[in-house]
C-alpha cells in the first residue's frame, strides 16, 4: 500500500537522550499502530492507538494519535543500547498503511 | 503462548522454481495476513484472510502468486513461477477482532531467487 510519511529516515544518538519520531499522512486514520523491527525479525507492536488525542505510554515509550487523525508520534525516553532497530508507523483507515521506517541507532 | 510460526526461515532457489511460505497464526486469531518487504518498497500488503476466506488479495503482484488457508491454523503462499524480483522478505501476520488492526508478525521468510 501507499506509505505513510515517517520522518526521520534515521537517527543517530547517544545513549540517554530522549528520541523523537513522527508519521503523517494526508488520509484519516482510525488507528495507528507503532512497531519495531531488529535484524532478521518480524515487526514487534510497541503501541497501538484506537482514539484521537490518545496518548499512550509504555515502560519508555509515548505515541500519540493526532487531533486531526492525520498523524502520529513516537517518543522514546532515555535511549539505551537495546533501543537499536527500525521503528515503523502503520495507519489503518480503508487499508492498512507503513511508513518506511526509522532507523534508530543508539552509541553507548 | 507461541506467537506466528512461519517456515522456512530462509529459503534459497533458481529463477523458474516453485516456492512455498508456510504459515501458522496465533490460536483464535480470525485473521490473517501476507506482507512483502524489501528495502525499496518497504512492507506492502499482499493478500489477507478472514476466517480462512480471501478478502482482498489486491495486493497480489501477479498470477504466478495465490494463497490458500485451508483451516484456521494454516496458509500458504506459493510463488509458481519464481523471478529474482521476488526475492524479498515475505511476512504473516495474525490478528482477532474487535481489534483486527493490531496486527502480530512472524519472524519473516528471507527469500533470496537467484
Amino acid at each position: 500500500g501507499q506509505q505513510l510519511n515517517q520522518s526521520p529516515q534515521s537517527m543517530f544518538i547517544q545513549e540517554g537522550e530522549d528520541v523523537s519520531m513522527n508519521c503523517t499522512s494526508s488520509s484519516i486514520f482510525n488507528t495507528w499502530l507503532w512497531y519495531k523491527q531488529d535484524p532478521g525479525e518480524g515487526p514487534v507492536l510497541l503501541i497501538a492507538l484506537y482514539k484521537a488525542g490518545e496518548l499512550t505510554s509504555n515502560g519508555r515509550l509515548t505515541a500519540q494519535f493526532g487531533i486531526t487523525r492525520k498523524d502520529s508520534f513516537l517518543n522514546i525516553s532515555a535511549s539505551i543500547p537495546s533501543d537499536v532497530g527500525i521503528y515503523f508507523c502503520a495507519g489503518q483507515g480503508n487499508d492498512m498503511r507503513f511508513g518506511a521506517g526509522t532507523r534508530l541507532t543508539v552509541k553507548p | 503462548d507461541a506467537g506466528v510460526i512461519q517456515s522456512p526461515r530462509h529459503e534459497v532457489t533458481e529463477m523458474g522454481q516453485e516456492v512455498t511460505l508456510r504459515c501458522k497464526p496465533i490460536s483464535g486469531h480470525d485473521y490473517l495476513f501476507w506482507y512483502r518487504q524489501t528495502m525499496m518498497r518497504g512492507l506492502e500488503l499482499l493478500i489477507y484472510f478472514n476466517n480462512n476466506v480471501p478478502i482482498d488479495d489486491s495486493g497480489m503482484p501477479e498470477d504466478r502468486f495465490s494463497a490458500k488457508m485451508p483451516n484456521a491454523s494454516f496458509s500458504t503462499l506459493k510463488i509458481q513461477p519464481s523471478e529474482p524480483r521476488d526475492s524479498a522478505v515475505y511476512f504473516c501476520a495474525s490478528s482477532s477482532p474487535p481489534r483486527q488492526e493490531t496486527q502480530y508478525f512472524g519472524p519473516g521468510t528471507r527469500l533470496l531467487v537467484l
